[in-house]
């Protein structure tokens, strides 16, 4: 079935760094892309979304990559610091339903090393 | 303003007994969706409910689950007779009315562990 997967399960960073946290989804119908963030025995945290009419979204230390064409998308973190490590998750949903159901990716572990 | 408020956040049981876990949303939120997360894997869509309607439930298993979002009070996913593979964390979100695909809040979960 279509479903929204990660490249790396995991990724270990130096403070300081920029962190690149990878996504590929399968479903062409999707056209809304969000990242969370999830700490341990917490529950997932909003970072950024991003449409599907869009390539590309800054946050604050954050940015969202969006390629349609190969179904690809990217979490950029820059600085990473200590308080970044978590699992990171992507999600996809279609802006044509109502209401939201999202489909997340199995997730990528983050550490970041001081 | 508090957030999305869950209960318990650890629940055991053991098989066969009934799991209920209880969502209040934030204030003025008036959809509440449930997901469920086995170990080490993304979160999984069941429910999504409005005040005393199931919009969708397309998630949740045909059997012994069920979901209310009554006019008053919290919401409630009941997991009657559960078994070991019902061990899950369970989040609620919520979102404002106001339009669809609106930002999620999530929980911080109820732990459910089975015996």
């Amino acid at each position: 079935g279509e479903s929204v997967g990660l490249h790396l399960p995991t990724l270990s960073v130096q403070e300081g760094d920029n962190s690149i946290i990878n996504c590929a989804y399968s479903n062409s119908a999707s056209d809304y892309f969000i990242w969370y963030k999830q700490e341990s025995g917490k529950g997932p945290q909003f970072i950024i979304d991003i449409r599907s009419n869009m390539d590309k979204r800054q946050g604050q230390r954050v940015t969202v990559l969006l390629n349609k064409t190969v179904k690809h998308l990217s979490l950029q973190i820059a600085a990473t610091q200590p308080g970044d490590s978590a699992v990171y998750f992507c999600a996809e949903d279609s802006l044509v339903t109502s209401g939201s159901r999202l489909t997340f990716g199995e997730g990528t572990q983050l550490t970041v090393n001081p | 303003n508090a957030g999305v408020m869950q209960n318990p956040r650890h629940l055991v049981r053991r098989r066969g007994q009934e799991a209920r876990l209880r969502c209040s949303p934030m204030k003025g939120h008036s959809h509440v969706y449930w997901y469920r997360q086995l170990p080490e894997e993304g979160l999984k869509f069941m429910v999504y409910l409005q005040k005393e309607n199931i919009i969708d439930e397309s998630g949740m298993p045909k059997e012994r689950f069920s979901a209310e979002f009554p006019k008053e009070g919290p919401s409630i996913l009941r997991i009657q007779q559960v078994v070991r593979g019902d061990s899950a964390a369970y989040f609620c979100a919520s979102s404002p009315m106001q339009a669809p695909n609106e930002k999620l809040f999530f929980g911080s979960g109820t732990q459910l562990s089975v015996l």
